[in-house]
């Protein structure tokens, strides 16, 4: 069975730090798909990437960067120069297909709380 | 704005009520999907529609119906719910059923059962 572990329950920072969010998987498919979703207290998920598992490349968008390194089954996210705006619950997710159709099994969350 | 309209976004219901949430999207996805969120936990899928049809459910209570009556439309019935299925309702719609591609979620429901 497929696991996520986000083993920061929440994180504050000041405005303008950097942080990383950390994410540890477990499956046992060589295809899968790692993702990261902002939950801010609207409600709504929002994505944010997308990985699959054959594409190890780092990407950065913006003040979002992800770390992905299968060596160590491994996804971090790190912000750079937190904005208040950044304050969500984030989570990280991996999908495979269970009886043919996709399944995302969620990680646990991490409540980051950027302070002015 | 959210590309997955669900309504209502409250809603409070006695143990003995008969209600439904209703889920919406125009974006010619074919799978859509419900989650629940309990607070300070993550989404937990409940049921997978694909082409309309019903293709997953998690093992949910017979008390939670779903409905698809069209590829844009999901619909969860609720009857007799107890107490404990309080929560974040989240309907979420991809392009295929078997792409891994994003999901893409509504602002969900949030239901309180007295």
């Amino acid at each position: 069975a497929q696991k996520v572990t986000q083993a920061q329950t929440e994180i504050s920072v000041v405005e303008k730090e950097d942080v990383t969010l950390d994410c540890v998987y477990e499956t046992r498919d060589t295809t899968y798909y790692l993702f990261w979703y902002k939950q801010p207290p609207s409600g709504e998920l929002v994505f944010l990437i997308r990985r699959n598992s054959f594409d190890e490349q780092n990407e950065i968008s913006g003040r979002y960067s992800w770390n992905f390194q299968k060596s160590t089954s491994s996804f971090n996210f790190t912000i750079t120069a937190s904005q208040v705006v950044d304050s969500a619950v984030y989570f990280c997710a991996l999908s495979d297909f269970s009886g043919g159709y996709q399944k995302v099994t969620f990680g646990t969350g991490t409540k980051l709380q950027v302070i002015p | 704005d959210t590309e997955v309209t669900q309504t209502p976004k409250h809603l409070v219901m006695g143990m003995t009520n008969k209600k439904s949430l209703k889920c919406e999207q125009h974006m010619g996805h074919r799978a859509m999907y419900w989650y629940k969120q309990k607070a300070k936990k993550p989404p937990e899928l409940m049921f997978v529609y694909s082409y309309e049809k019903l293709s997953i459910n998690e093992s949910v209570p017979s008390r939670f119906s779903p409905e698809c009556p069209n590829s844009s439309l999901l619909n969860l019935h609720l009857h007799a719910l107890q107490p404990e299925d309080s929560a974040l309702y989240l309907c979420a719609s991809s392009q295929e059923p078997q792409n891994t591609g994003e999901l893409f979620f509504g602002e969900g429901s949030r239901l309180t059962v007295l």
